[in-house]
């Protein structure tokens, strides 16, 4: 199983701060998607980037992935308290068929 | 709505118990995927099912099961219920090489 770390574990921040929350592994993965979580829902895709040191905006939300496709980051601008969730990594198992999950970073943000 | 449908929402049951968990995958999609969620191991794969057969296998025990039937739809057995089986299990569909979306899970308490 390929381990996905995710950092920092917890996050609490007030309104208009900007973060950045991190996935390592020592494997490469073909892709690699971010989703976020809220209380009492399944996670939700945010985005997949694919191509090594890919750079995808959604918003005021910036997901890289890195050159060797083992790591990735999520960088979130101004957050505001709709930003507050778990944000999970995901990556391809080496069957191709299942995604792999990191545990997670679980965001608050107050106003 | 992620079109995902899992049922029941909520499960108390005791030790020993067996249950079923029940998931309705979107409409068109021939992937069913079962993931098991908990504080201390976050979200893993547990099983996959295309189209009625087995695809790829995770972190299941022995004392679960799965199967998908000819309209779709997967059911998640778990049996000789312990404590440390209380978590979260969702279950995605996807098509082929697609998004995978997530229901809502179903909460299961051992007591």
């Amino acid at each position: 199983t390929q381990l996905l770390e995710q950092s920092p574990q917890f996050l609490s921040i007030q309104e208009g701060e900007n973060l950045t929350v991190y996935c390592n592994s020592s494997s490469v993965f073909s892709s690699l998607q971010w989703y976020r979580q809220e209380p009492g829902e399944g996670p939700v895709l945010l985005v997949t980037v694919v191509t090594g040191g890919e750079v995808k905006k959604l918003k005021r939300l910036t997901f890289q992935f890195g050159d060797a496709r083992k790591d990735s980051s999520l960088h979130i601008t101004a957050a505001q308290p709709g930003d507050t969730g778990l944000y999970l990594c995901a990556g391809e198992s080496n069957s191709g068929y299942a995604l792999n999950f990191g545990k997670g970073t679980s965001l608050l943000v107050t106003p | 709505d992620s079109g995902v449908t899992q049922t029941p929402k909520h499960l108390i049951t005791a030790t020993g118990q067996r249950v079923t968990l029940r998931c309705s995958p979107r409409s068109g999609d021939l992937s069913v995927y079962w993931y098991q969620q908990s504080l201390d191991q976050g979200l893993q794969f547990l099983i996959q099912y295309y189209n009625g057969e087995e695809r790829a296998k995770g972190n299941i025990l022995e004392r679960f099961s799965a199967q998908q039937f000819p309209d779709l739809h997967s059911e998640l057995n778990l049996s000789s219920l312990e404590l440390g089986d209380s978590a979260l299990y969702f279950c995605a569909s996807s098509v082929v090489g697609g998004q995978a979306f997530f229901g809502q899970g179903t909460r299961l308490t051992v007591v």
